[in-house]
């Protein structure tokens, strides 16, 4: 069964303290990971996508990466605006289905 | 270019009633796809549409329904509401299936 699983549940930084969130996902045949961020009472909004074991890609103060078991979203010295939930989804092939996991409460304090 | 929309935002029914919940793709995007957002289940997979031709369903009962137009718009129906079916329901376009999804601000249901 296709499965995504995220930690940690909350996490709290201080500003300029640097940190990684974890996706760790089961998939039958993987069309790609994505990440996105969700603001109270909003829909997600896309962050990255992530398709092959290796790939890297970067935005600002955050960077995803993918191996063929997990992915890993690094934020660099967080500032208290990057506070949000964190998504991780995988898409099978042959299909528009995300399967998300949880999510990453992160909450940057001054 | 403008965001996927949904309408209504806000919506407040009663048990037994049904609902209908508008999404209007970004531009050019063919694809639509609907979640269910609760704090104890996260995001659920609903089902989705390309050409006006259902392409995948989730793991939800036969009340739920949707369509999609010819224009890529899309609807979804929820017969004889219940408490559980309190949620935020978004909608989410994408070029083509496979594609990146772009998600619409959601349509917050409370069923008391």
């Amino acid at each position: 069964e296709d499965q995504v699983t995220q930690s940690p549940e909350a996490l709290r930084l201080q500003e300029g303290e640097s940190s990684s969130l974890n996706c760790s996902y089961t998939v039958s045949g993987l069309r790609g990971l994505f990440w996105y961020r969700q603001d109270p009472g909003k829909g997600p909004e896309f962050l990255f996508t992530l398709y092959s074991a290796g790939e890297e890609k970067e935005k600002e103060r955050l960077k995803a990466t993918l191996t063929k078991k997990e992915s890993f979203l690094h934020i660099t010295a967080p500032k208290p605006e990057d506070s949000a939930t964190y998504l991780c989804a995988v898409q099978a092939r042959n299909t528009d289905k995300l399967i998300f996991g949880t999510g990453t409460r992160l909450q940057v304090f001054p | 270019k403008a965001g996927v929309t949904q309408t209504p935002r806000y919506l407040i029914k009663t048990r037994g009633q049904q609902v209908t919940l508008s999404c209007s793709p970004i531009s050019g995007h063919r694809s639509v796809s609907w979640y269910q957002q609760t704090p104890g289940q996260g995001l659920q997979f609903l089902f989705e549409y390309f050409s006006e031709t259902q392409r995948n369903k989730g793991n939800f009962p036969g009340r739920f329904s949707g369509r999609q137009f010819s224009n890529s718009r899309s609807e979804m129906n929820v017969s004889t509401l219940e408490l559980g079916d309190s949620a935020l329901y978004l909608c989410a376009s994408s070029l083509a299936i496979g594609d990146t999804q772009y998600f619409g601000p959601g349509t917050r249901l409370t069923v008391l």
